[in-house]
């Protein structure tokens, strides 16, 4: 157990509609990163966040937001959905904001289909 | 993009050899590290790397890294079935230090 944990472990939604996934990172992690795993992508970083604050930025669509609230924990909203949005997205979370300094803890991921 | 790419995409071994993957990476870098993925689940951190260090362990596992070949290695000596699993490298950009790529996979089958 990683301590980051991720809900819904699972959605089906249709094309056109909007979802929250949520993200608790391990106690005391202070940054937070969603990344989208597909077949044909791989794994893709979309997000970061650092103790409430947006400190990078990937290959995260217009339709795609996400925030981190002042207890840590974060969601990513998709809206418009699109089939080519199925993937799992997985959060994961640091004790700091350094990236690739220290390691992340990744949670179990939320497998989203979009039909 | 600074996305790296494992090699080779699939090895099949039997228990007890030693499995290598390479990972290879296009700009300078911070750091590197290695995650291993069981089938739909999350990444579990398995070792780190900076990028003034060309050889770190961690049990059964040995990483080298080759900045100016843009290139690291993850050996795992004496392979279990549990290791069994897709094994990615990580690297971030040595000029945005925040954000880190996955490469694309290597997937490892230890046949018992």
């Amino acid at each position: 157990d990683s301590g980051v944990t991720q809900t819904p472990k699972h959605l089906i939604t249709a094309t056109g509609q909007r979802v929250t996934l949520r993200c608790s990172p391990r106690s005391g992690d202070l940054s937070v990163y969603w990344y989208q795993q597909s077949l044909d992508q791989g794994l893709q970083f979309l997000i970061q966040y650092y103790n409430g604050e947006e400190r990078a930025k990937g290959n995260i669509l217009e339709r795609f937001s996400a925030q981190q609230f002042p207890d840590l924990h974060s969601e990513l909203n998709l809206s418009s959905l699109e089939l080519g949005d199925s993937a799992l997205y997985f959060c994961a979370s640091s004790v700091d904001g350094l990236g690739m300094n220290t390691e992340a803890f990744f949670g179990q991921g939320t497998r989203l289909t979009v039909v | 993009s600074q996305q790296g790419e494992e090699d080779p995409q699939a090895l099949s071994i039997q228990e007890g050899e030693n499995a290598t993957m390479n990972c290879s990476y296009k700009t300078s870098i911070n750091n590197l590290q290695w995650y291993r993925q069981n089938s739909g689940r999350g990444l579990v951190h398995l070792i780190l790397i900076r990028s003034n260090e060309r050889e770190k362990h961690s049990g059964r596992l040995r990483v080298t890294l080759d900045t100016s070949k843009k290139s690291s290695s993850l050996l795992i000596t004496a392979s279990r079935a549990a290791d069994t699993a897709s094994y990615f490298c990580a690297t971030d950009a040595r000029d945005t230090g925040n954000q880190f790529y996955f490469g694309t996979g290597t997937s490892l089958t230890v046949i018992p």
